[in-house]
């Protein structure tokens, strides 16, 4: 069965610091992967995707995230982290007509 | 022009009534889904309709009864609502190959009293 673990409830990081929030995935074959992005009382945004190619894939609001398939991670990166980056982060694995998102990251940037 | 809609945003009705919450996308999309975000914002799969053909039935109640009149929209209809039912749900769509992403829509928070 598919599915993706998130490992950190909450990542708290000031900000201009790097931030890194982290993604494991496990599937059978190739896996696509998703990072979204869900602000206070709003749906989730998509931010990026691995389908294939590159294994650092850039996304949006300066946003990108490394394939790496030797530990199955696909953990998201910013090198220099704002205030309104603070919310809460879903990485999801793509199925057949369905995604499994992970249980969710509450990002805090310190100003 | 709203991608992904919902009506309404926000449903507060009594255990047993019966409920529908509306989704309507304009992106063009084949493809349409249920999720429900519970109070720890756990986010999960309920129904997933590919051309107004249910494809996916994560082993929701029978209470709760999409509907997809055409590819464009896709319905929630629960019937005898319970405390657990309260919850955000969320309508999103996007193209059938599970290489493509999502599109949300704002959510409907429904409370159940």
């Amino acid at each position: 069965a598919q599915s993706v673990a998130q490992p950190e409830d909450q990542v708290n990081v000031a900000e201009g610091n790097p931030l890194t929030v982290k993604c494991t995935y496990s599937v059978s074959g190739n896996p696509y992967l998703f990072w979204y992005v869900q602000y206070p009382n709003r749906g989730l945004q998509f931010l990026l995707k691995y389908i294939t190619g590159d294994n650092l894939v850039k996304g949006s609001y300066g946003f990108e995230a490394e394939f790496n398939k030797s530990q199955t991670s696909f953990h998201l990166k910013k090198p220099s982290a704002l205030v309104s980056d603070s919310a809460l982060y879903f990485c999801a694995v793509a199925g057949t007509y369905k995604y499994i998102f992970g249980t969710g990251t509450r990002l805090k940037v310190l100003a | 022009d709203t991608a992904v809609s919902q009506t309404p945003k926000y449903l507060v009705t009594q255990m047993g009534n019966d409920k529908s919450i509306k989704c309507e996308q304009n992106l063009g999309h084949d493809t349409m889904y249920w999720y429900k975000q519970d109070s720890k914002k756990f986010l999960k799969i309920m129904f997933s309709y590919n051309n107004k053909e249910l494809i996916i039935n994560e082993t929701v109640p029978n209470r709760f009864s999409p509907k997809s009149p055409d590819k464009a929209h896709l319905n929630l209809h629960i019937n005898s609502l319970e405390l657990g039912d309260s919850a955000v749900y969320f309508c999103a769509s996007s193209f059938g190959q599970n290489s493509y992403e999502q599109y949300f829509g704002p959510g409907t928070r429904l409370t159940v009293t």
